[in-house]
């Protein structure tokens, strides 16, 4: 059980182009989902915090406008990269955690390369 | 603010060595400790968590004891394995925190030589 699938696993999208990432859990209702974004050999920094149907929190320097995240049901929340550019390449990770639970289930990531 | 220190990798030891991977923490208040594995390809999985002090978390073999008088969350394995390559994260989450982020070490590679 908590199985928290991405979509896309790996994507190349142009510079000034907009990208969408899927988060969904897969056999639990996620009332809590978490955006992070891993650099190599770094560790993962968490970019934003969303509650089924409300407006996602976003952590210091974080840009907002241009990281949209969208959690309109219980099972799916979005990440949307608008106008790329190849620094916003990177490894980006959601994780779930549903109602009155404590631990967060990851999903398995997705490799944003912008060209 | 609260953080996570661990120590850098990679680590390159033998199977059946005997592993230890060092992690201190900051924290205000009480936090929860946890060790994270990122197989390659894969997510993070939660290896193993520690809740209080003297707790003593333990999984697959894998074992660390939340020491406050210290501030640290050493991972420990008696005899590692050529399928535990991978990178460990140590990471703290502030129990009392609205949202109960988690705030993650940079992240130690692990690699088993048969």
């Amino acid at each position: 059980g908590a199985v928290v699938s991405q979509h896309p696993s790996r994507v190349i999208c142009k510079s000034g182009t907009s990208v969408k990432i899927e988060c969904r859990s897969l056999d639990f209702q996620a009332t809590t989902m978490f955006w992070y974004r891993q650099f190599p050999k770094q560790s993962l920094m968490l970019m934003a915090t969303s509650n089924e149907g409300s407006k996602a929190t976003y952590e210091q320097g974080v840009e907002k406008d241009k990281f949209l995240i969208n959690h309109a049901s219980l099972t799916l929340s979005t990440l949307t990269v608008t106008s790329a550019h190849p620094e916003d390449s990177s490894f980006y990770i959601c994780s779930a955690r549903g109602q009155g639970a404590y631990e967060q289930y990851f999903g398995p990531g997705t490799r944003l390369t912008v060209t | 603010g609260d953080s996570v220190t661990q120590m850098e990798g990679p680590v390159t030891l033998s199977e059946e060595a005997f592993l230890t991977i060092n992690c201190t923490y900051t924290a205000t208040g009480y936090p929860s400790l946890f060790w994270y594995v990122q197989y390659p390809g894969e997510g993070l999985q939660l290896l193993l968590k520690a809740t209080k002090a003297d707790d003593k978390g333990s999984n697959k073999g894998f074992e660390a004891t939340y020491r406050k008088e210290t501030t640290s969350f050493h991972l420990e394995k008696g005899s590692v394995q050529v399928s535990d390559s991978a990178v460990y994260f140590c990471a703290l989450s502030d129990r009392g925190g609205a949202t109960n982020k988690l705030i993650f070490g940079t992240g130690t590679l692990l690699a088993v030589q048969p």
